[in-house]
């Protein structure tokens, strides 16, 4: 069976901590990607990656920053935590091309008090 | 760019009977997919049914159905016999269509609508 794993369910951070939140595929997907969810705003794209070592700015990349060294994992780095980037945070993974078919982990809620 | 617009964001509806989900976006391309996904409480993203822009007849699954207008621009979906396992958050998306082997399109989703089925 297909899956994305994102490592913690829920996290609770500090403000101005350093905060990784870390996905793993085992569909040996090029393509990654994280979102976070907002109620009322649905769902926002942060960053993607569509190889090993290569990304791309999502709509909302500020604050954010993301890691790709193994083709199977895919952080997305807080680099100082803030209460604003309090959210759902879901990574996702698809195939070139076939990004119609995304397979999307159960989420990490953070909360930064 | 790209914008999907749910003007609902909250609907219930009884067991076993029909509702439709309204979804609207904007867009300057011309080949693209529209999506909704389901997402219940376990959180897991869940795809309920796609549209290719191309395609004129309408998608469906099982209970669940599209009513897709290109000119308005409209995505509605429709879940006929409602079940309790129906409740979730359900999201539209929009993809353009893309050929770059290297390139990895994204989706854009819109607010969601939190469905509730009533017993």
């Amino acid at each position: 069976d297909v899956k994305v794993t994102q490592s913690s369910r829920y996290l609770v951070k500090r403000t101005g901590e350093k905060v990784f939140l870390e996905c793993v595929q085992d569909m040996d997907h090029e393509n990654m990607f994280w979102y976070r969810q907002d109620p009322g705003l649905g769902l926002r794209l942060i960053y993607f990656s569509y190889d090993v070592k290569m990304k791309e700015k999502g709509d909302i990349p500020e604050g954010y920053s993301v890691s790709r060294e193994k083709k199977e994992r895919f952080s997305l780095i807080l680099e100082s935590a803030s209460t604003n980037q309090t959210s759902m945070y879901l990574c996702a993974s698809s195939r070139p091309r076939r990004t119609e078919k995304l397979f999307f982990g159960s989420g990490t809620q953070l909360s930064v008090l | 760019a790209q914008t999907v617009t749910q003007s609902q964001p909250e609907m219930s509806v009884q067991e076993a009977e029909t509702v439709t989900l309204s979804c609207t976006y904007d867009t300057s391309e011309s080949n693209y997919y529209l999506f909704w996904y389901k997402q219940p409480p376990s959180r897991q993203m869940i795809l309920v049914i796609r549209q290719e822009a191309y395609k004129q007849q309408n998608a469906t699954e099982n209970r669940f159905s599209v009513n897709f207008q290109k000119a308005a621009k409209s995505f509605s979906l429709k879940i006929s016999d409602s079940q309790l396992g129906d409740t979730a958050m359900y999201f539209c998306a929009f993809m353009k269509h893309v050929w770059a082997e290297t390139s990895g399109s994204r989706l854009t989703f819109g607010e969601g609508t939190q469905l509730t089925v009533n017993p």
